[in-house]
């Protein structure tokens, strides 16, 4: 029962043009979402975060939208650049308190095109 | 700073041999976590630890064992290794004391059982 899903394994963009990846959760307890880079032979690294009380959060180029009511959220990144090419993971935890035990979805491979 | 670090970065065994993947971490991080990353699977917690002495079941623990005698290490054991149990193993670790946090991720070791 995948409770984070990217239903995009891949995604091809122009260098300059805006990426969008989606991402659908299930659990409705969920109240906190984040977004992670991975490079291939490297561990993911954090790139945005939103709570739920929340509906956008912006971060240079990067920006994370979350609609609860459809229990999804994107990631826009623009303008795309060709380091942006990487899989990106979104991530979810539900709870205040104690460790953030994070469920993933399975990833989605941008890659952007010069 | 470090980060967080991974020993091996890379192992081969055979089934029933037993393992311990080391992480650890200098940033004086009170929580730390196991995760394993599988092909169109993304991240999955086995244990976590909300501090030293302390260990806790994720959602993939069955077949694992770890153990964190000081707060800048967790070892993640495997007793007699298994074929289901190749995989990418990453490390992470998060700061407490704040309502929402991101975790910190090691370079992964890469493991495979014959």
């Amino acid at each position: 029962d995948q409770q984070v899903k990217q239903n995009s394994p891949s995604l091809s963009v122009q260098e300059g043009r805006i990426s969008i990846l989606n991402c659908d959760y299930t659990n409705s307890m969920f109240d906190y979402f984040l977004w992670y880079k991975k490079y291939p032979a490297e561990g993911p690294t954090f790139l945005i975060s939103i709570s739920s009380i929340k509906d956008k959060n912006e971060d240079g180029r990067f920006t994370v939208f979350l609609n609860k009511s459809a229990k999804h959220l994107s990631l826009h990144i623009v303008p795309s650049q060709p380091g942006d090419s990487a899989v990106y993971f979104c991530a979810a935890s539900a709870g205040v308190e104690g460790a953030q035990k994070l469920v993933f979805g399975q990833g989605t491979r941008l890659t952007i095109n010069p | 700073n470090a980060g967080v670090t991974q020993t091996p970065k890379f192992r081969v065994l055979k089934t029933g041999q037993s393992m311990t993947l080391l992480c650890a971490q200098d940033m004086n991080h009170e929580y730390m976590y196991w995760y394993r990353q599988d092909p169109g699977m993304g991240l999955r917690l086995i244990h976590y630890s909300v501090g030293e002495g302390t260990t806790a079941k994720g959602e993939v623990p069955d077949g694992y064992n770890v153990s964190r005698l000081k707060k800048q290490n967790f070892l993640l054991g495997l007793e007699s290794a298994a074929p289901s149990q190749t995989s990418v193993y990453f490390c992470a670790s998060g700061p407490s004391g704040r309502v929402y946090n991101e975790q910190f991720f090691g370079p992964g070791t890469r493991l495979t059982v014959l």
